[in-house]
């Protein structure tokens, strides 16, 4: 049984840090992708940073490069984002979910099979 | 930026068939995917590779594509299915990952 579960948000004033986790379990973790995606209040998904199942790639959305970083430890099963310089629009649920890469050929598709409860990150002015 | 454009809402009663599309410049080069959201609870996805249904789907969700638009259609719609449901892609590169705005399915 697939299980994703995210801690770490809460209230934060703006400029201020906060660190987001996610504890992974029922898969082998180090052979997948991961990626946070979060969702602001009453709007859509928006994907916000990815990194390759064995931690040598990782990219971030335009809007947090710079400023988030995003990790992972395959031996405890668990991903990770560092919040930095924090802003009132990064007020969001965040969401940890696992990056189902399929390739053919020579292009790859992501796509996001399981997903965790999410955890809410609220950026006061 | 790309973007990925969605009707903003759908209603329709019990039993109809609704159909939400997807429409991206990137298709058909892209795949479309589909996820449905309840309220307070995280995205679930019900279709992948444009019409592939993951196990413990019902089979009254379907999907197709056609040109640059893919569709979600839900045969049968029950109450249990009023939800915000997204479609997602990459733009044509398949650098970025991308999802549409969401559409609200009412089920009167």
């Amino acid at each position: 049984h697939v299980q994703l579960v995210e801690s770490g948000g809460g209230l934060v004033k703006a400029g201020g840090s906060l660190t987001l986790s996610c504890e992974a379990s029922g898969f082998s973790f180090s052979d997948y992708y991961m990626r946070w995606i979060r969702q602001a209040p009453g709007k859509g998904l928006e994907w916000v940073s990815y990194i390759s199942s064995s931690n040598n790639y990782r990219d971030y959305a335009d809007s947090v490069k710079g400023r988030f970083t995003i990790s992972r430890d395959n031996s405890k099963n668990s991903l990770s984002l560092q919040m930095d310089s924090l802003r009132v629009e990064d007020t969001a649920v965040y969401y940890c979910a696992r990056d189902q890469l399929y390739c053919a050929g020579t292009t790859c598709y992501h796509y996001f099979d399981q997903w965790g409860r999410g955890t809410l990150v609220t950026v006061s002015s | 930026s790309y973007g990925l454009t969605q009707p903003s809402s759908v209603s329709l009663s019990p039993g109809q068939t609704a159909t939400i599309t997807c429409s991206g410049d990137a298709f058909p080069k892209q795949y479309g995917f589909w996820y449905q959201q309840k309220p307070g609870q995280a995205p679930l996805l019900v279709i992948y590779r444009d019409n592939l249904r993951p196990s413990g789907i019902p089979e009254r969700f379907s999907g197709s594509t056609s040109g640059t638009t893919v569709t979600l259609t839900i045969r049968g719609v029950q109450a249990e299915d009023e939800a915000d449901y997204y479609c997602q892609s990459a733009d044509s590169s398949g650098a970025s990952v991308v999802f549409g705005g969401g559409t609200k399915l009412t089920v009167l």
